[in-house]
């Protein structure tokens, strides 16, 4: 049972524009998230989180959108950059529960020149 | 700063010889300690987590099992490796409560032949 999904295995984008990550969730318990980015070889690196008592939480260029009625969050990254090239992991968790991160599979970024 | 080490790097083993991956995390105490495992296709498992010298809990049953022998050493050993045990083992660390913002080593990519 997948409680954290992402089900865009991969996406591609032109340089400047938005990249828009999509992750659903289906347990209500979850009460904080987070965004983690890896590059190939590498260990995954923290990016953003947000808490549920808060919609959205911004850092830069990336911010993380909750919409917790329907047990959704976005991460966008504008202006997107080469850079960005990496596989984006979506993480959840609770307090009072086992309080385990549940990640997802991943959405893989490619943006382009 | 607090940084965490895990090796080696790259690894490949015969089915049915033993194993042992070690990670150290330096400049913070009593941390909390994960392994994760990322195979083909499934996104981050959470294999075993310790929130203690000695206190190991596993998540899933497998062929591998870890130690925390001392306070920022946790090892993840096999006796026999079988085929499914490739993918790339990541070593993670966490203060505070559990899970909250994981920090990762830089992952052993383990290959069984």
């Amino acid at each position: 049972d997948q409680q954290v999904k992402q089900n865009s295995p991969s996406l591609s984008v032109q340089e400047g524009r938005i990249s828009i990550l999509n992750c659903d969730y289906t347990n209500s318990m979850f009460d904080y998230f987070l965004w983690y980015k890896k590059y190939p070889a590498e260990g995954p690196t923290f990016l953003i989180s947000i808490s549920s008592i808060k919609d959205k939480n911004e850092d830069g260029r990336f911010t993380v959108f909750l919409n917790k009625s329907a047990k959704h969050l976005s991460l966008h990254i504008v202006p997107s950059q080469p850079g960005d090239s990496a596989v984006y992991f979506c993480a959840a968790s609770w307090k009072g529960g086992s309080e385990k991160l549940v990640f997802g599979k991943g959405t893989k970024l490619t943006v382009n020149p | 700063s607090q940084t965490i080490h895990q090796w080696p790097a790259t690894l490949v083993q015969p089915v049915g010889s033993p194993l042992s991956l070690e990670c150290t995390v330096e400049g913070t105490s009593n941390p909390n300690l994960y392994w994760y495992r990322q195979a083909a296709g499934r996104g981050l498992q959470l294999l075993f987590y310790s929130v203690g010298i000695g206190q190991i809990s596993s998540e899933v049953p497998q062929n591998l099992s870890a130690s925390r022998p001392q306070d920022r050493q946790f090892i993840l050993s096999s006796k026999k490796l079988l085929l499914s045990d490739s993918g790339f083992y990541l070593c993670a660390w966490s203060l505070l409560q559990l899970n909250e913002k994981l920090f990762f080593g830089s992952g052993t990519q383990l290959s069984v032949l």
